[in-house]
């Protein structure tokens, strides 16, 4: 089974402050895609940051960057100088060549002022 | 980037009846799309994947006959909620590929079923 785990249901950052989102998955394939993704309270799925399991370095995106070990399966998000506008639930998803999406369970993150 | 649109975004229906949640992909073919459920404060769960031409492919304890999709075109899949009861109140989204080598799935802005 293709299984994603967010061990953090909620986490809280200081406006500027740096924070880590924890992943891990569970798979057999060896070609697949990970996935950040942001989803506000409006709901709408936004894109945060992609990463293909065969490429060895790490993506960045801007303040975000994510720590991908592919032997231990772990793909978490690291959000710098965090902003007001990063506060939403992020989901970490796993995506193998032309199947369906899996989602874990979320992250809640609050950034106070 | 692509864009898949959804409508409606909000509908308020009666026990019994059945509503239709359209999901269009507005610039790109998209010959697969998915369709996600989400309750409050939780993960998305994928319910089927459809693909153009061809019926759907049903995850384990989805109902297909209440669930009814219908994916006509590369551009257009529909959800239809049959017979809706107030436990298939939810929040639904699609979502498309266009098998490009990102592998990314498009998200429509999602729909909020309300069954009274």
């Amino acid at each position: 089974a293709q299984t994603v785990t967010q061990s953090q249901p909620e986490m809280s950052v200081q406006e500027a402050e740096t924070v880590t989102l924890s992943c891990t998955y569970d798979t057999s394939e060896s070609d697949y895609y990970l996935f950040w993704y942001k989803q506000p309270p409006s709901r709408q799925m936004i894109l945060v940051i992609r990463q293909e399991a065969y490429k060895q370095q790490n993506a960045t995106e801007n303040r975000f960057s994510v720590n991908f070990q592919k032997a231990a399966k772990s793909f978490s998000l690291k959000i710098s100088d965090s902003q007001l506008g990063d506060a939403a639930m992020y989901f970490c998803a796993y995506r193998p060549q032309h199947h369906d999406m899996r989602f874990g369970a979320g992250t809640r993150l609050t950034v106070k002022p | 980037g692509a864009v898949v649109s959804q409508h409606p975004s909000r509908v308020i229906c009666k026990s019994g009846t059945s509503v239709k949640i359209e999901c269009r992909s507005l610039d790109f073919q998209a010959t697969t799309m998915f369709w996600y459920r989400q309750f409050p404060k939780k993960s998305l769960m994928l319910m089927a994947t459809s693909n153009e031409g061809s019926k759907a492919t049903y995850e384990q304890g989805v109902e297909k006959d209440k669930f009814l999709i219908n994916h006509a075109s590369l551009t257009l899949s529909t959800l239809t909620v049959t017979s809706a009861h107030p436990e298939d109140s939810s929040f639904y989204i699609c979502s498309a590929t266009d098998r490009g080598a990102t592998g990314e799935l498009f998200f429509g802005e999602g729909s909020r079923l309300t069954v009274l």
